[in-house]
């Protein structure tokens, strides 16, 4: 089945503690964006990619990093410099980056704080 | 400035009474205007993607309009099945990204 998954489903981080969720896509789709979700906000976009070995931030990147190194995989690191964590965090893929363009996304990391 | 505002922000429907859920654009330069479903603690499920005012598409009790301004989800004589967060983002060239509002939950009672 093509598809985007992440993992885990759930995360807890530690102070001062580095974290990374996973996401993979078998859709063969170019660009790939990481976003967040917090309760009575719309989505918003933290990093993107539209070619292996390039990305761009988003709107909310501080105290984020990814790295795009093969065309399925878009991991997000969450530093100890990210001060407000918490939230659903969901992967999406879409073809070539086209702003015209259907996104696709995974089911999604919660990330929490202990 | 641009955004997408959607209303209601909840609706309670009972099981079969048909309603409309708004999705207000102001995207320079938009590219499509897209419908999602989102259930609990999941990601969002692709409905519908509409490019050009008058576009129409429909998906079992579910169709979505577009205008200039506005698109409309419409529900016909919705299931209980049908309760989840329907969201909506409009795709901008101008600023050169999607933008997402926060989304109309609806509840449908049997």
């Amino acid at each position: 089945d093509g598809g985007i998954t992440q993992s885990p489903k759930y995360l807890f981080r530690k102070e001062g503690q580095n974290v990374t969720l996973s996401c993979e896509q078998n859709l063969n789709h170019d660009a790939m964006y990481w976003y967040r979700q917090d309760p009575g906000q719309g989505l918003r976009l933290i990093y993107y990619s539209q070619i292996v070995n390039d990305f761009q931030k988003g709107d909310i990147a501080e105290g984020y990093s990814v790295s795009r190194e093969k065309k399925e995989s878009f991991p997000l690191t969450v530093t100890s410099a990210q001060k407000n964590p918490t939230a659903f965090y969901l992967c999406a893929s879409s073809g070539r980056g086209d702003l015209g363009e259907t996104q696709y996304f995974g089911p999604g990391t919660r990330l929490l704080v202990l | 400035e641009d955004q997408v505002t959607q209303s209601p922000e909840a609706l309670r429907l009972q099981e079969g009474e048909s309603s409309s859920l708004n999705c207000s654009y102001t995207v320079s330069g938009l590219r499509g205007l897209f419908w999602y479903r989102q259930d609990p603690g999941k990601g969002p499920e692709f409905l519908f993607t509409l490019y050009s005012a008058g576009e129409e598409k429909e998906k079992e009790r579910l169709k979505a309009t577009l205008t200039k301004k506005e698109s409309f989800l419409h529900i016909t004589a919705p299931k209980p099945e049908d309760s989840a967060t329907y969201l909506c983002a409009g795709g901008s060239n101008t600023g050169n990204q999607f933008y997402f509002g926060t989304g109309t939950s609806l509840t449908v009672i049997p």
